[in-house]
């Protein structure tokens, strides 16, 4: 079956710092992939969504500046949180929707926890 | 804008009940919709898929339906173990490849 990764599983940052995120389809070609974010005790939140070689949509309220976005093929998303803070820690999912097929569905990686410091 | 509600947002069970989450959107104009467990700190794990020219799926102990004029959605969960134990996310597909909005999620506890 399809399967998307993330790395890292997990980090812990200091207040300023970038930290990116990686987003593997590791068997299929993701035209698009989506990025989540989930508070504790919440659903997810789309942050945005990216599309292979063009620059990726974000919803309304995510600072584009801040959530830096990149998905440089077909089986490759980055999101890079700058100059993280506190407020910014929190669980990142993405998810990759399969470049061919009729059924529209999304395949969701394992999900990276951000803790800032 | 869609939107999609889960209730209850909470549940307990004895081991061995048969239970059912429900998933209401207000949107009637879907594609597809998907139930997700989620364990805590954990991604989520795909469980049912419904695409939009099917009621219902099943798969194991569980059975999925979909009824898109009413908005609504159903998990059934027969049997229930202790390793039910996880939130339970509905996700709907609008169509045309826009964006999936999930629900607010169930907590299920099933206690041994």
């Amino acid at each position: 079956g399809a399967v998307v990764s993330q790395h890292p599983s997990w980090v812990i940052c200091k207040s300023g710092t970038s930290v990116k995120i990686e987003c593997r389809s590791l068997d299929f070609q993701a035209t698009t992939m989506f990025w989540y974010r989930q508070f504790p005790k919440q659903s997810l939140m789309l942050m945005a969504t990216s599309n292979e070689g063009s620059k990726a949509t974000y919803e309304q309220g995510v600072e584009k500046d801040k959530f830096l976005i990149n998905h440089a093929s077909l089986t490759l998303s980055t999101l890079t949180v700058t100059s993280a803070h506190p407020e910014d820690s929190s669980f990142y999912i993405c998810s990759a929707r399969a470049a061919s097929g009729s059924a529209d569905t999304q395949y969701f990686g394992p999900g990276t926890r951000l803790t800032v410091l | 804008k869609q939107e999609v509600t889960q209730i209850p947002a909470a549940l307990s069970v004895p081991e061995g009940e048969n239970l059912v989450l429900n998933c209401s959107f207000t949107d009637s104009a879907i594609y597809n919709l998907q139930w997700f467990r989620q364990d805590p700190g954990k991604g989520l794990t795909s469980l049912l898929l419904i695409q939009s020219s099917q009621r219902e799926q099943t798969s194991g102990r569980l059975n999925a339906s979909l009824d898109k004029s009413s908005g609504r959605s159903t998990l059934y969960i027969a049997a229930s173990q202790p390793g039910d134990s996880a939130t339970y996310l509905c996700a709907v597909y609008p169509g045309g490849y826009q964006k999936v909005t999930f629900g607010t999620g169930t907590k299920l506890q099933v206690i041994p």
